[in-house]
């Protein structure tokens, strides 16, 4: 049963420590998503990867957030230097181009302090 | 302007009872998708269902149904029979383009709580 797996799956860490958090899409498929859930904003997306290209990095806050694909297995996002308002949780998905559903993570819940 | 409206923050239905969650959605795309992802306490996300704007067909998988009207672009989704572990936030969702490498784009959610 093929799954996207994220670690850590909990990570608390004090204002202005650098987190990385990581994702391992499923085998073969091409688009990798992070998304970010709060109460406030509720599910909103950060970036995207096709074929390990950046296609859409809009949503992420630029002077500290960065997100890539060292290789087609690996999906990474990082947050240099973190704050408490990143506090939420945080969802890797992947897709197939081919398919139609974009499975999810179990997701990081990232505790700033 | 929201793309996705999900006017219920919670709901409340007795066990056994069928419930619908409304979802309303605003795009000027041809080719889109739809989705309900429900969403428990253990905090995962899993796909529920999904509807292709072309489908003719409302989509269903076992106690999920979608009933998809596009003319008034809602895409709401029916569980029937409800069980206990049916109380979960549910999320409705729309991918413009059928391309699954497309962002969804989510609602803010409903909670659902079945009543034994």
């Amino acid at each position: 049963d093929a799954r996207v797996t994220q670690t850590p799956r909990h990570k608390v860490t004090e204002m202005g420590q650098e987190v990385t958090m990581r994702c391992q899409p499923i085998l073969g498929h091409n688009t990798v998503f992070w998304y970010r859930q709060t109460m406030m904003q509720g599910l909103e997306l950060l970036a995207y990867f096709r074929n390990r290209a950046p296609l859409d990095d809009s949503g992420m806050p630029k002077d500290r957030f960065s997100a890539e694909m060292p290789d087609a297995t690996l999906a990474t996002l990082k947050i240099q230097p973190s704050e408490p308002r990143d506090s939420a949780v945080y969802f890797c998905a992947s897709a197939k181009d081919r398919g139609y559903e974009q499975y999810f993570g179990p997701g990081t819940r990232l505790t700033v302090t | 302007a929201q793309k996705i409206t999900q006017t219920q923050p919670g709901m409340f239905v007795q066990e056994k009872e069928a419930v619908t969650l409304d979802c309303t959605y605003d795009t000027s795309d041809q080719s889109y998708g739809l989705f309900w992802y429900k969403q428990p306490s253990s905090g995962e996300m899993i796909f529920l269902i999904y509807q292709g704007s072309y489908d003719e067909q409302n989509a269903t998988e076992g106690r999920y149904s979608l009933n998809f009207q596009k003319a008034r672009k809602s895409a709401n989704l029916v569980i029937s029979a409800s069980q206990l572990g049916d109380s979960a936030m549910y999320f409705c969702a729309m991918r413009e383009g059928l391309d699954a490498g497309n962002m969804l784009t989510f609602g803010g959610g409903t909670r659902l709580m079945v009543k034994p």
